[in-house]
């Protein structure tokens, strides 16, 4: 079993719609979290990120992160085409630098 | 501010040539530096990373080695591709002031 599970996609929506983005995990020690996009031929660049459970948001994206069932999504409201891309995520258990273990990344496309 | 510089950006390659890919980092000091591959479907693939110069801990035993001759620069190395070794190939760092990864563009190598 992969420490991280996140289901590759491809996911295609409609612009406009509610795009809601999964990761699942095995490891209680991991603490924080993160959202990284990667848009293609690109390099990651982190999005979002959260410590513990608990919610986020900035803009039109919100991080969840419910701890006690190892679950955390993205929920991405009213998709632009621009948000196509792939979607990682990543956690660790401590912060400050140190190692990030990742999800495979799903791949979305919001189409016109 | 930090900035990462990882060059070239596309390289195509025979088999059994060597490797020199290069990655810089500006604007901060004694980061730590990582190696990743990123293959289709499969997510990203630690190879190397470095805590600091000389200091080098390998992830997955394979065709390719790392160093980091200077602060702030992290080159990976082969000495005979193989076809297996292509793939898009990812510079990244972290320090203790940042929270997760800061990625560099990317290297697409193709081994032929």
């Amino acid at each position: 079993q992969k420490e991280v599970e996140q289901d590759p996609g491809p996911l295609s929506v409609p612009e406009g719609a509610i795009v809601s983005l999964n990761c699942t995990y095995s490891n209680s020690a991991f603490q924080y979290f993160m959202w990284y996009r990667q848009y293609s031929r690109k390099g990651p660049e982190l999005l979002m990120y959260t410590y513990s459970s608990g919610n986020k948001e900035d803009g039109r994206f919100t991080a969840q992160v419910d701890k006690s069932s190892k679950y955390i999504s993205l929920f991405i409201r009213d998709s632009q085409p621009s948000d196509s891309a792939t979607y990682l995520c990543a956690m660790s258990e401590t912060g400050g630098g140190n190692k990030l273990t990742f999800g495979t990344g799903t791949q979305l496309k919001v189409e016109l | 501010s930090q900035t990462i510089h990882q060059w070239p950006a596309t390289l195509v390659q025979p088999v059994g040539s060597p490797l020199s890919l290069e990655c810089t980092v500006e604007g901060t000091s004694n980061p730590n530096l990582y190696w990743y591959r990123q293959a289709a479907g499969r997510g990203l693939q630690l190879l190397f990373y470095s805590v600091g110069i000389g200091q080098i801990s390998s992830e997955v035993p394979q065709n390719l080695s790392a160093s980091r001759p200077q602060d702030r620069q992290f080159i990976l190395s082969s000495k005979k591709l193989l076809l297996s070794d292509s793939g898009f190939y990812l510079c990244a760092w972290s320090d203790r002031g940042t929270f997760g990864y800061t990625f560099g563009s990317g290297t697409r190598l193709t081994v032929v």
